[in-house]
């Protein structure tokens, strides 16, 4: 089975810290994406990654980098933190053509106090 | 610019009732179309997807949808529900099947016994 994971699931962070949200996957997909979602809103695409190195922004990267230093593993990167970055993150990975499809994570929620 | 409209937030039926769940779409071209499900604490799950062909497609767990571009739609529809479907759908467009794509704000579902 195709496994996208998210490092942790659960964070609380302050005001100002910087935060680093992981997301591995294990399937060798070329496309990579950071989501955030909040109720009534839907999920928003924050950054995306099509290759190693390589990122663009999505439709809110305000706030927000990523890094993707190996094809496996994109990670969101928070550089201070604000209680309106309070949400919920998911991960997906997925590799384009006909048969193909996105994988998501299971979410890290996190918390900005 | 591509968008998803849900115009249904919240849906109750009861359970061996049919169910049918909106979305709307607007795209320059010619759309990918998605529905995903998200069950309480998990990521998104594919349903199906659209992009040729035949109009009708079948997905997994006994759903289907209709593209009908004249009305710019993607409908999903179940004939007969069950307590396990209870969940948020997310309707999504995009350009191909693993690049970025535009949720809806999504339904959630609710189903009585």
């Amino acid at each position: 089975d195709v496994k996208v994971t998210q490092s942790s699931r659960y964070l609380v962070k302050r005001t100002g810290e910087k935060v680093f949200l992981e997301c591995v996957q294990d399937m060798d997909h070329e496309n990579m994406f950071w989501y955030r979602q909040d109720p009534g809103l839907g999920l928003r695409l924050i950054y995306f990654s099509y290759d190693v190195k390589m990122k663009e922004k999505g439709d809110i990267p305000e706030g927000y980098s990523v890094s993707r230093e190996k094809k496996e593993r994109f990670s969101l990167i928070l550089e201070s933190a604000s209680t309106n970055q309070t949400s919920m993150y998911l991960c997906a990975s997925g590799t384009s053509g006909t048969t193909g499809e996105l994988f998501f994570g299971e979410g890290s929620r996190l918390t900005v106090l | 610019a591509q968008s998803v409209t849900q115009p249904d937030i919240h849906i109750t039926v009861s359970e061996g009732a049919s169910l049918e769940l909106r979305c709307n779409y607007s795209y320059g071209a010619t759309p990918y179309l998605f529905w995903y499900v998200q069950s309480p604490g998990q990521g998104l799950q594919l349903l199906l997807k659209y992009f040729s062909g035949d109009t009708l497609v079948q997905g997994i767990k006994g759903f289907e949808a209709e593209f009908k571009r004249s009305q710019s739609s993607f409908n999903l529809r179940k004939p007969s529900v069950h307590w396990s479907d209870a969940a948020e759908y997310f309707c999504a467009v995009g350009p191909s099947t693993a690049s970025k794509l535009t949720f809806g704000t999504g339904t959630r579902l609710q189903v009585t016994l």
